[in-house]
């Protein structure tokens, strides 16, 4: 596509239930990243894929948090029996030869 | 020191200031530098890659000191559209993931 697209744009979601947030990287990008922002807060790196090779997970807070990419190009981020400090704004980007980021607009978690 | 440590602000400029912002970073190794922008709720978005001295883009100059492990933005006549936040971008050790700073807020003043 044109861009990263991220869905849902939204999601609210009660404290303990599972939710999965999904990425569609721009075309061609090798690379696909993670990373979340908390209101006020800086970025901060969960997970990144490159090619075929092993993921980089060295970012994940716990082991709540996983992910995969499928074929190269979609990703899922899952995050199990959710908490409150899990909201946050999962924002996804991908790159070519990891030469500065394109994101997507991000998927706006609120764990109430 | 940080990672990547930034002045947070915010800089409040009238129209047509120069503005400059700094950011140090603490892994040497580092090779190839970003600024990013980023609007209130919005995505960051690459504003310009540093990977020498420094480079001009219009209004905008970026600069590279590795002596110091500093990178400047400077902004000339300033616009209204200028205001957001700027991210100082750093790469992790020698991969492709990238460790962003909390960003500088530029309020730019009729």
């Amino acid at each position: 596509g044109a861009g990263v697209s991220q869905s849902p744009s939204n999601k609210v979601t009660e404290k303990g239930k599972d939710v999965e947030l999904r990425c569609d990287p721009i075309s061609g990008h090798t690379a696909l990243y993670w990373y979340r922002q908390s209101l006020g807060q800086g970025l901060e790196f969960l997970i990144y894929f490159q090619g075929n090779s092993a993921p980089d997970k060295s970012g994940l807070p716990s082991d709540r948090f996983s992910a995969e990419r499928t074929g190269g190009s979609v990703s899922t981020l899952t995050i199990q029996r959710t908490q409150q400090e899990d909201s946050a704004v999962y924002l996804c980007a991908s790159s070519f030869t990891g030469r500065g980021y394109t994101f997507g607009s991000g998927t706006r978690l609120t764990v109430v | 020191r940080k990672e990547v440590e930034q002045d947070p602000g915010p800089f409040n400029v009238p129209e047509g200031a120069t503005v400059a912002f700094n950011c140090t970073y603490s892994n040497s190794a580092s090779q190839s530098f970003f600024w990013y922008r980023q609007d209130c709720r919005k995505e960051p978005k690459l504003l310009m890659s540093v990977y020498s001295s420094g480079n001009e883009d219009g209004r905008f100059t970026a600069q590279l000191n590795r002596a110091s492990q500093y990178i400047s933005l400077l902004i000339r006549d300033s616009k209204l559209s200028d205001s957001a936040t700027y991210l100082c971008v750093v790469p992790v050790n020698s991969g492709y993931a990238l460790n962003f700073g909390k960003g500088t807020s530029l309020l730019v003043t009729p």
